[in-house]
């Protein structure tokens, strides 16, 4: 089975941005489609929004429309997703996974503070 | 309505049956998944379509699903078996969905 890579943990101001990246080994990226979840501390699993690379076809949440973008880029197996105008509630462990659930990536912690 | 509800907590005894639900309008049109969560490790799918086993997860959980409610099944719980445990599933609109969460404890 395929594997997912995120980037580092990420401290940033309230008001800014992040960008999270999760590159994928193998098929998982070119046979797949991504999904993005975040939990914050205390709280439970939330979903973020999703993409289907190989037609750029993408699903957010509600609350977070207007703030949150997710792409793909085929040349490096490697999902974003983008989250604007920060607040302290923003802070979490953000996930990438397949979308059928099968494959996670190992969480990226976003704090804003 | 678009939320799915769960129990915020399960307790049993190592060996019992633990049994966590999940209701909501949309699991009568669509499938569930379960996904279990230990402290600083990411969630891992147990249950997908409602009542199907991933390869490598133990027989002792199952599923099943009746009309608006799924139910997660862990026969035998064991210690390890403790985690919280979210069920998931897709809106009309495509919006993905989680249950609240409920922490099982094994003691």
């Amino acid at each position: 089975q395929g594997q997912l890579v995120q980037s580092g943990a990420e401290v940033k101001t309230p008001g800014s941005s992040v960008k999270v990246s999760c590159k994928a080994s193998g098929d998982t990226f070119s046979n797949n489609a991504f999904t993005w979840v975040r939990r914050a501390p205390g709280r439970g699993l939330e979903w973020v929004g999703g993409i289907i690379p190989v037609s750029a076809t993408t699903n957010y949440a509600q609350k977070l429309q207007g703030r949150v973008t997710i792409t793909a880029d085929g040349a490096t197996n490697t999902a974003y997703m983008e989250l604007r105008t920060l607040r302290s509630e923003d802070t979490a462990v953000y996930y990438c996974a397949s979308r059928d659930g099968g494959v996670w990536g190992q969480g990226t912690l976003v704090t804003v503070s | 309505s678009s939320e799915l509800t769960q129990p915020s907590s399960v307790s049993v005894s190592p060996g019992q049956t633990a049994r966590i639900t999940c209701s909501g309008e949309v699991l009568s049109k669509k499938y569930a998944r379960w996904f279990q969560q230990k402290p600083g490790q990411a969630p891992v799918l147990v249950i997908f379509k409602d009542s199907e086993r991933p390869s490598g997860i133990p027989e002792r959980f199952s599923g099943s699903s009746s009309g608006a409610t799924v139910t997660l099944t862990i026969s035998g719980a064991q210690v390890e078996d403790e985690a919280d445990y979210f069920c998931y599933s897709a809106s009309d609109n495509s919006q993905g969905l989680f249950g609240g969460g409920t922490r099982l404890t094994v003691l």
